[in-house]
């Protein structure tokens, strides 16, 4: 069960996209599409921004946009915007009801 | 609406038992399976446990297994988890979260675990 890495940080100015990458293994994200991302602001508990690689839940705006290839995920965010910043987790079902999460990056808006 | 509100935190001796509880509510909690999520003290997210929405399937973190139990009462809306053996890497702020599509799309407020003596 070890964790999914993640670069420790991002940045980019207001408009501009950034992307943020979760490199797994073929245990976790090569071998499921069941990659997920969270957002957390301080001090808060962490909400789903993307779920099954690809998908966006309901209110979660179409700035955000995942994908995958082979063991390694990535998270868009295009139009960038002061609240986006944030740390980004990334998680994937590992099989045998585990999963794991990345490390975090944390995104900072110039 | 749809929340979940977790309980029991508090500051224990390594080697002492916690219970943590999280209460849901504004969904049908005996329909989805359940997960408790950690977080260190500046750190990131650490996966604990899941149980299946029936309550008789239980899986764990390597580094909680056979400390921890996860449980829940479904005529209560509760979801629980017994810690016991407590380490202070334990310490942590705990999570329960709602599964979605082999994600977690809610989440409580999370209640903070310290193990120190």
């Amino acid at each position: 069960q070890s964790a999914l890495t993640q670069p420790p940080s991002a940045s980019g100015s207001p408009g501009q996209s950034v992307t943020i990458s979760c490199i797994g293994t073929n245990s976790d994200v090569g071998d499921y599409n069941y990659v997920s991302w969270y957002q957390q602001h301080p001090g808060k508990a962490p909400k789903l921004m993307i779920y099954e690689v690809t998908e966006r839940p309901s209110g979660v705006p179409d700035r955000f946009s995942g994908s995958k290839s082979g063991n390694t995920a990535s998270l868009t965010v295009s139009g960038l915007q002061a609240e986006d910043e944030a740390v980004y987790y990334c998680s994937s079902y590992a099989g045998s009801n585990n999963w794991v999460f990345g490390g975090g990056t944390k995104l900072t808006v110039l | 609406q749809v929340q979940l509100v977790e309980s029991g935190g508090g500051v224990v001796q390594p080697g002492g038992s916690l219970r943590l509880s999280c209460a849901a509510s504004g969904f049908s909690f005996s329909s989805y399976d359940m997960h408790w999520v950690r977080q260190a003290p500046g750190k990131g997210l650490e996966w604990v446990a899941i149980i299946w929405y029936h309550g008789t399937d239980k899986y764990y973190a390597d580094s909680v297994k056979g400390r921890f139990t996860i449980s829940r009462d479904n005529s209560k809306n509760t979801l629980y988890l017994q810690m016991s053996s407590l380490r202070a890497e334990d310490t942590a702020v705990y999570y329960c979260a709602k599964t979605f599509m082999y994600g977690m799309d809610v989440w409580g407020q999370g209640t903070t675990v310290t193990v120190s003596s």
